[in-house]
C-alpha cells in the first residue's frame, strides 16, 4: 500500500541553523511528493513539490530532491528563520485513479532566536 | 482569487447531532477532496467529488457523506456525531480528474468540535 513516515518532532533549532526533515514513503507506482506547511491556526499551504525521480523541488529556501532508489524525499533548509516555525507535512500523490493525497502524521519545527 | 474557502471556522455539536460543512473551491477548479485531520495528526482521505459525483472514498463510514454543486461548490455531512469525530476538516480543490489533475489548494478548515 501506499505510506509516507516522517521523523518524529518537535524539532527545535537556533535561528540561522540548517534544517533537515526526513521523509521515505512506500507507494505502487511513481507517485508525486509534496511537502505542505501548516502555521498555527491555518490550513495547508503547498511548500514545494517534484513529479518524478531526481527532480529537486524548491522555495522560499527549502528544497527536496525525490530519490527513488531510496525511496526518500527529505526536507532541508540552510539557514531556518523564527518565522518558520510550522508543522511540515511530507506526502505523496496516488498514482490510482482516486490521485489522493497520502500525508505523513507531521514534523513540528520550533525556530528559536 | 479567494482561494478555496470553508466555512465555518468553528463549530460545537453534541453527540449524535448532524453537522454540514461547506468549500468553495478555487477559481477556475472542479474537484473538490475532503480531509480529515485529528489532533496531532496528518490529514486522512475522505472523499473525493467531481462532476457532482463521489469518484473516490476513504476509509471512512457511511455517517460521513457530501454533495458537489453545479457551480463546484461542495459540503460535507456527518450523521450521528461521535466525539472522535472532532477535528479539523480541509477542504482541497485542484482541477481535473485522474492523471490530469492538477495539485491540491486547502483550505482554512472547519474546526469541528463533538462534546
Amino acid at each position: 500500500g501506499n505510506s509516507v513516515t516522517q521523523m518524529e518532532g518537535p524539532v527545535t533549532l537556533s535561528e540561522e541553523a540548517f534544517l533537515t526533515i526526513n521523509c521515505t514513503y512506500t507507494a505502487t507506482g511513481y507517485p508525486s511528493l509534496f511537502w505542505y506547511v501548516q502555521y498555527p491556526g491555518e490550513g495547508l499551504q503547498l511548500l514545494l513539490k517534484a513529479t518524478k525521480a531526481d527532480d529537486k523541488g524548491s522555495n522560499k529556501g527549502f528544497e527536496a530532491t525525490y530519490r527513488k532508489e531510496t525511496t526518500s524525499f527529505h526536507l532541508e533548509k540552510g539557514s531556518v528563520q523564527v518565522s518558520d516555525s510550522a508543522v511540515y507535512f511530507c506526502a505523496l500523490r496516488t498514482v490510482d485513479s482516486s490521485y489522493k493525497l497520502i500525508f505523513g502524521s507531521g514534523t513540528r519545527l520550533l525556530v528559536r532566536p | 482569487d479567494a482561494g478555496v474557502t470553508q466555512s465555518p471556522t468553528h463549530l460545537i455539536k453534541t453527540r449524535g447531532q448532524q453537522v454540514t460543512l461547506r468549500c468553495s473551491p478555487k477559481s477556475g477548479h472542479d474537484t473538490v477532496s475532503w480531509y480529515q485531520q485529528a489532533l496531532g495528526q496528518g490529514p486522512q482521505f475522505i472523499f473525493q467529488y467531481y462532476e457532482e459525483e463521489e469518484r473516490q472514498r476513504g476509509n471512512f463510514p457511511d455517517r460521513f457523506s457530501g454533495h458537489q454543486y453545479p457551480n463546484y461548490s461542495s459540503e460535507l455531512n456527518v450523521n450521528a456525531l461521535l466525539l472522535g469525530d472532532s477535528a479539523l476538516y480541509l477542504c482541497a480543490s485542484s482541477s481535473g480528474r485522474g492523471r490530469l489533475n492538477t495539485e491540491a489548494f486547502f483550505g482554512q478548515g472547519t474546526r469541528l468540535t463533538v462534546v
